[in-house]
């Protein structure tokens, strides 16, 4: 069974529009924590954003909020007031258990495309 | 801001050539990781890395890969003999390895882009 999956292969939205990809994640381990990162064309990967299991609120950053449903196992970014910079490939992941230098797991990436 | 480099940006190989990706971690931290993305793929775990020892390797990383530390800085992914297969970006990250736990972010390099012919 996928861990992560995310389900929107691309999404095209309105510059300035708030944009919100989605990501499930399957775990039976009470500590866990997911990541969004950014990669742009050019092929580097950015943090973006972290929430962790037993985080009572949502994560902020700048433009970027994590919208976290534990129950759901659902952990969707939102993007506020979309740029055009924002166009990149958008990938979930999660590292499980309480070490630290547990492995992350990737979900498939979303191709965000922000038209102007 | 203090981030992860890696060298070369590109490589192009012969099949069957060694290759040597070399990151340079953030100076703080103590946990390296080696990760890998084919084309159009998902990212692969390959390897973790603390304290001169593997941590934690997948599947992929079988005994044509080998990692290393050769000084306080330089953190090495060789692969033996290349294979067609292993052409893909290949991205250094590291973390603090302090009291975070699942919390903590690991930070990643720009990749390599190794093309192997």
């Amino acid at each position: 069974a996928q861990k992560i999956t995310q389900t929107q292969p691309g999404m095209f939205v309105q510059e300035k529009e708030a944009v919100t990809l989605d990501c499930t994640y399957d775990t039976s381990d009470p500590s866990y924590g997911l990541f969004w990162y950014k990669q742009p064309s050019s092929g580097e990967m950015i943090f973006l954003i972290y929430q962790g299991s037993y985080d009572q609120q949502n994560a902020t950053e700048g433009r970027y909020s994590l919208n976290f449903q534990k129950a759901r196992k659902s952990a969707n970014l939102v993007i506020s007031a979309s740029q055009l910079g924002d166009s990149a490939m958008y990938f979930c992941a999660m590292r499980e258990g309480w070490r630290s230098n547990y492995q992350l797991i990737w979900g498939a990436g979303t191709k965000l495309i922000i038209k102007p | 801001e203090p981030e992860v480099t890696q060298t070369p940006s590109h490589q192009v190989t012969q099949m069957g050539q060694e290759v040597i990706l070399r990151c340079v971690p953030i100076s703080n931290h103590l946990y390296f990781y080696w990760y890998r993305q084919i084309l159009g793929q998902k990212v692969e775990f390959l390897v973790s890395f603390y304290n001169n020892e593997i941590s934690e390797k997948s599947e992929i990383f079988d005994d044509q890969f080998s990692v290393e530390r050769p000084d306080g800085s330089n953190f090495t992914l060789k692969i033996r003999s290349t294979k067609l297969e292993d052409s893909a970006m290949y991205f250094c990250a590291s973390s603090e390895g302090g009291s975070g736990g699942f919390q903590e972010t690991q930070y990643f390099g720009p990749g390599t882009r190794l093309l192997v012919l």
